[in-house]
């Protein structure tokens, strides 16, 4: 079974401070993806990232970047120079790649709510 | 941009009504997801929809829940008889594989 852990429930910063948020998962599978979603109070789930199994590169976007170490299963998202935009739940999930071919359900981490404040 | 489309965004209903939550899905996906948000609660896998059928199914998806593609556009969750516990955020998702997996805006129901 997979599971996805996101050991910090909140986490509150000053703006331009750097922040990261932790994710760590289980699968016993060899072949999955990895996915960032920001909520923001308004509700709705936002893409941010997905990435395969095979692909260990980090990943950088704008202030956006992403550390992902198969040797410890973790999938860590940073915040660079931190704004009050920034302020939401994020979330980490997980989706087996192969689940009888008829299914690709994605495991949620139960959120970061990160606080930026002016 | 393709988008999911969820009707309504908002829903109240009495306890024990019935309650449909409507998605338009991307056309050319193939895979159909609904899951749910309890308010301040991670987000939890409720059922998947493949080739006209249920591929996966939750525990928390019950004999009261039931989804259907009635018209090959739309994908909907029925909830037969309400209750206080159902209140939540609906989020419909399509993807084309595993990898473009795209969510609607969500319907928040609410039982009163």
């Amino acid at each position: 079974a997979q599971k996805v852990t996101q050991a910090q429930t909140e986490i509150s910063v000053v703006e331009k401070e750097d922040v990261t948020l932790d994710c760590v998962y289980e699968t016993r599978d060899t072949t999955y993806y990895l996915f960032w979603y920001k909520q923001p109070p308004s509700g709705e789930l936002v893409f941010l990232i997905r990435r395969n199994s095979f692909d260990e590169q980090n990943e950088i976007s704008g202030r956006y970047s992403w550390n992902f170490q198969k040797s410890t299963s973790s999938f860590n998202f940073t915040i660079t120079a931190s704004q009050v935009v920034d302020s939401a739940v994020y979330f980490c999930a997980l989706s087996e790649a192969y689940s009888g071919g008829s299914n690709y359900k994605l495991t949620f981490g139960k959120g970061t709510l990160l606080t930026v404040n002016p | 941009e393709p988008e999911v489309t969820q009707t309504p965004s908002h829903q109240v209903t009495q306890m024990g009504q019935e309650v449909i939550l409507r998605c338009v899905p991307i056309s050319n996906h193939l895979y159909f997801y609904w899951y749910r948000q309890i308010l301040g609660q991670k987000v939890e896998f409720l059922v998947s929809f493949y080739n006209n059928e249920i591929s996966e199914k939750s525990e928390i998806f019950d004999d009261q829940f039931s989804v259907e593609r009635p018209d090959g556009s739309n994908f909907t969750l029925k909830i037969r008889s309400t209750k206080l516990e159902d209140s939540a955020m609906y989020f419909c998702a399509s993807s084309a594989y595993g990898l473009g997996y795209t969510f609607g805006s969500g319907t928040r129901l609410t039982v009163v």
